[in-house]
């Protein structure tokens, strides 16, 4: 199974958006509504901060969305702030024979 | 608030096998969810290296299945990863999570594991 594919790079200034994409294939990110997205800060654990395609954790602020078209999912951050600045990763289930789960190459959001 | 915490050796000789232990707390084990081990390359993205039920049942990433076993212990409340034939590909820091609505909402924070002789 082959890593989903996100930009390496992103960068807004703060109180702008930006958005990160997460393309996969029909075996998964297109098959299921099972995309989620993790921030992680350097030395940490990842973060879930959207979970089946555009729900949130309790705690997560609504500056995080979610969305899915086809085989692409995509992660916005609205009004950017300093500490969004981190890496960010998608994740699919892949089903099938076998369960799986597949994650993203990472996207590093820089708040300019 | 789960808090999950890795333990295990940071050192393991190529050929050798990689043993760690993640231990659940509060709360049992056997609460409903299944239990991850994820790993993390230097300088490279995540993987998936499979999950375990209460009821010991197991799936695991197809590529690193031959290598790999996951075991519970109910009564510890914790689980392990076992992964056998290590190389230096295999070095990487290692995460075991909860998973929660087909996404990981809970994470320990990661032991460095280093296949070195």
């Amino acid at each position: 199974q082959s890593a989903l594919t996100q930009p390496p790079s992103a960068s807004g200034s703060p109180g702008q958006s930006v958005t990160i994409s997460c393309t996969g294939t029909s075996s998964d990110v297109g098959a299921y509504n099972y995309v989620s997205w993790y921030q992680q800060h350097p030395g940490k654990a990842p973060k879930l901060i959207i979970y089946k395609v555009n729900e949130r954790p309790s705690g997560v602020p609504d500056r995080f969305s979610g969305s899915k078209s086809g085989n692409t999912a995509s992660l916005t951050v609205s009004g950017l702030q300093a500490e969004d600045e981190a890496d960010y990763y998608c994740s699919s289930f892949v089903g099938g024979n076998n369960v799986d789960y597949v994650f993203g190459t990472g996207t590093k959001v820089t708040v300019l | 608030q789960v808090q999950l915490q890795e333990s295990g050796p940071g050192l393991v000789k190529p050929s050798g096998t990689l043993s760690l232990t993640c231990a659940v707390s509060p709360g049992s084990i056997s609460n409903g969810h299944w239990w991850t081990w994820i790993r993390q390359s230097p300088g490279k993205g995540l993987e998936w290296i499979g999950e375990i039920f209460h009821s010991g049942s197991t799936n695991y990433n197809p590529s690193l299945k031959s290598r790999v076993t996951i075991l519970v212990d109910k009564s510890e409340n914790q689980f392990s990863l076992k992964m056998t034939s290590m190389t230096a590909a295999d070095t990487a820091v290692y995460y075991c999570a909860r998973n929660w609505n087909w996404g990981f909402d809970y994470w320990g924070q990661g032991t460095l594991v280093i296949v070195s002789s």
